[in-house]
């Protein structure tokens, strides 16, 4: 199992030009998170899906907007990337269980926005 | 004031030394987080609380619900230990709310 993975692990985009972060997993769960970790400051929720079909809003969603496709997938866009979008971003899933909402995260995006 | 402070914010120890990090919270919770970030940016679960005690190998966390208050220990810490450890509480559904992690460096 690769568990959570994301794509592309380094980006660098101009002010202005928009792209898609892209997360998977496979452990059938159904919740998935995207984070932003920036100097200083906790990991922020930018935007969560509590199960497929279902998107919600979190800490810091300004400027981005998200895609569950279906239960594997859940997308990060910035439609038009600013400076202050520079940061790591952190897909991650959780499922209740016996771990309950343990939360598995994917090696990150380092986002440069120049 | 986030609702998560972790102290101290970096913490350089020599090998071998028994280590403490604290985490505080300011809101009810119905448990509590804590993750470990290697030098290489990965991000793994190392124990969840709701009470009590958790040990696995040489890390034993702790939490006090009414004082809200947790500590991770490391015991006979060892350079492999240096990574920032991150302090995390789940108030409801499964969202969590992280603290900004402490800075933990062993020197051999």
């Amino acid at each position: 199992n690769a568990g959570v993975t994301q794509t592309p692990k380094f980006q660098v985009l101009k002010t202005g030009q928009s792209m898609t972060l892209q997360c998977a997993q496979d452990m059938n769960h159904n919740s998935m998170y995207w984070y932003r970790q920036d100097p200083g400051m906790g990991l922020r929720l930018i935007y969560y899906s509590a199960s497929e079909g279902t998107t919600d809003k979190g800490e810091v969603p300004n400027g981005y907007n998200v895609s569950r496709l279906n239960k594997r997938e859940f997308s990060l866009r910035l439609e038009s990337a600013a400076p202050s979008q520079t940061s790591v971003y952190f897909c991650a899933s959780s499922e209740r269980g016996s771990n309950s909402y343990e939360q598995y995260f994917g090696p990150g995006t380092r986002l440069t926005v120049t | 004031k986030n609702e998560v402070e972790q102290s101290p914010q970096n913490l350089t120890a020599q090998e071998g030394e028994f280590i403490t990090i604290n985490c505080s919270y300011s809101v009810g919770i119905s448990a509590l987080h804590w993750l470990q970030q290697h030098p290489g940016g990965g991000i793994v679960s190392l124990f969840m609380l709701s009470s009590g005690k958790k040990k696995h190998g040489r890390l034993i966390a702790t939490i006090n619900i009414q004082e809200k208050h947790s500590s991770l220990h490391i015991t006979a810490s060892h350079p492999r230990d240096s990574a920032v450890y991150i302090c995390a509480v789940r108030t409801s559904g499964s969202r969590l709310t992280f603290g900004e992690g402490t800075q933990l460096t062993v020197n051999p």
